[in-house]
C-alpha cells in the first residue's frame, strides 16, 4: 500500500524549532520529487516547500524561505522539514505529498497525501 | 488573498453539473498547468484534475478539467452527495517561482 506518514508535530514556544518527518512506503521514493503543503486552521491549502528526487531542485514559499529547510533521505525513504524561528502564523497542520510524475517534479500536481502533523505555535 | 481566485461557495442538487472556476494570470494558469484538489471534510486533499484534465486512476469521469487562457474549471456531473467538499486549483507560478494554490470552493449538494 502506498503510504505517507508524517510525525513531528506539536506545541512549540514562538522563536523555537521543530523538525518534521515523513516516512513514504509502498513506492520507489527515489524516483519522485516530495512536497510539504500546509493548511491553517478553518483556511485553505499552502505550498510550503519541495525538492526534487535527487534533491538538486528545492523551492520554498516566501513565508518560510530562510527558516525552513527541506532535506530527504533516499536511503531511508524519508523526507524532512526543518522549521526555525517559528511564529504564530506557522500554525497549520503540515501534511506531506509525493509528486505525479516519475522522474521529475511538476510542482503542482501531488497525488499521494498523508494524513498530517499539526504544529502550534503559541506561548 | 490567493494568487487564484475560486468563488467561495458552489451549490447544485443531485444529478446536476456544476462548475467551480478558477482565475489566474499569465505567470500560473497561462503557462502551465492546472491542476485540481478534492478535501473531503476532516481528510488529506485528494487529486482530482492534473494537467488540466487528466484524471488520476480510480477519479470518476463524471469529473473533468478544462482550461483556457488564463482561467481553468472543473466540472462535476451527475452531482452526488459524497461530492460535498472543499475544491482547490493549483498551479506554478513563474514569477513567484511557487506553486500556487486557490482560496477555496465549498460545494454544497442541497
Amino acid at each position: 500500500e502506498v503510504q505517507l506518514v508524517e510525525s513531528g508535530g506539536g506545541l512549540v514556544q514562538p522563536g523555537r524549532s521543530l523538525r518534521l518527518s515523513c516516512a513514504a512506503s509502498g513506492f520507489t521514493f527515489d524516483d519522485y520529487a516530495m512536497h510539504w503543503v500546509r493548511q491553517a486552521p478553518g483556511k485553505g491549502l499552502e505550498w510550503v516547500s519541495g525538492i526534487s528526487w535527487n534533491s538538486g531542485s528545492i523551492g520554498y514559499a516566501d513565508s518560510v524561505k530562510g527558516r525552513f529547510t527541506i532535506s530527504r533521505d533516499n536511503a531511508k525513504n524519508s523526507l524532512y522539514l526543518q522549521m526555525n524561528s517559528l511564529r504564530a502564523e506557522d500554525t497549520a497542520l503540515y501534511y506531506c505529498a509525493k509528486d505525479i510524475k516519475f522522474g521529475g517534479t511538476t510542482w503542482g500536481a501531488f497525488d499521494i497525501w498523508g494524513q498530517g502533523t499539526m504544529v502550534t505555535v503559541s506561548s | 488573498q490567493s494568487v487564484l481566485t475560486q468563488p467561495p461557495s458552489a451549490s447544485g442538487t443531485p444529478g446536476q453539473r456544476v462548475t467551480i472556476s478558477c482565475s489566474g494570470s499569465s505567470s500560473n494558469i497561462g503557462s502551465n498547468t492546472v491542476n485540481w484538489y478534492q478535501q473531503l471534510p476532516g481528510t488529506a486533499p485528494k487529486l482530482l484534475i492534473y494537467s488540466n484534465n487528466q484524471r488520476p486512476s480510480g477519479v470518476p469521469d463524471r469529473f473533468s478539467g478544462s482550461k483556457s487562457g488564463t482561467s481553468a474549471s472543473l466540472a462535476i456531473s451527475g452531482l452526488q452527495s459524497e461530492d460535498e467538499a472543499d475544491y482547490y486549483c493549483a498551479a506554478w507560478d513563474d514569477s513567484l517561482n511557487v506553486v500556487v494554490f486557490g482560496g477555496g470552493t465549498k460545494l454544497t449538494v442541497l
